[in-house]
């Protein structure tokens, strides 16, 4: 019965490469976003989606693609992986037809990821 | 444009302590604040929040109070437990329809027993 969750959960790979995070909600939210956690945990939102469409796009290198299937999947694939995209990839969902400043928002338990 | 800053930590605090991190933002408009709270190995998760001027949050014996005028939303605690340890998240959301959180960079709460 997890609310939003994320696969994988640790992601180590080669610089180079393209991999995917995947992140599900069974809330029944109509947004969903992601965040990236940098090593001194900071947090900044890099997407986010309302009924399938694209409302946030913070400057985010255009080797990271999110893509959302339906309202309940939002998944981010990330091209030609750097060194420096290491982090953590938090994933969240909020309430409501469309987002509000109000809304609180429920996390994923992360994903580390870590490019050698 | 619009910012969030907490105080430096970590903080550490023996059980039963008094606790207070302190929050100030910049924001245009109204923002609503929220305090979120990652324990070790977890995803965030709300503590408490408030969206309007002089309201005051609280949840779990944590409390906070927008205030308008010094533009802060202090997150204190009368007696803090060693479960309490963790990492605390200020943040701000502007009106608007985004739904977009500006986080500040977070506080590392240590109760010791």
């Amino acid at each position: 019965d997890t609310a939003v969750s994320q696969t994988p959960k640790y992601l180590v790979t080669q610089m180079g490469n393209d991999k995917s995070i995947k992140c599900e909600q069974n809330l029944g939210h109509d947004t969903m976003y992601w965040y990236k956690q940098d090593s001194k945990k900071f947090l900044k939102i890099m997407f986010s989606y309302n009924n399938k469409e694209l409302i946030i796009n913070e400057t985010v290198p255009n080797r990271f693609s999110p893509k959302s299937p339906d309202k309940a999947h939002l998944n981010l694939h990330i091209n030609s992986l750097e060194l420096g995209d290491s982090a953590v990839y938090f994933c969240a969902s909020s309430p409501g037809t469309g987002p509000t400043s109000t809304d609180t928002q429920y996390f994923g338990p992360g994903t580390r990821l870590t490019v050698l | 444009g619009n910012s969030v800053t907490q105080m430096e930590g970590p903080v550490t605090l023996s059980e039963e302590a008094f606790l207070t991190i302190n929050c100030t933002y910049t924001a245009t408009g109204y923002p609503s604040l929220f305090w979120y709270v990652q324990y070790p190995g977890e995803g965030l998760q709300l503590l408490l929040k408030a969206t309007k001027a002089d309201d005051k949050g609280s949840n779990k014996g944590f409390e906070a109070t927008y205030r308008k005028e010094t533009t802060s939303f202090h997150l204190e605690k009368g007696s803090v437990q060693v479960s309490d340890s963790a990492v605390y998240f200020c943040a701000l959301s502007t009106s608007g329809n985004t739904g977009k959180l500006i986080f500040g960079q977070g506080t590392t709460l240590q109760v010791k027993p």
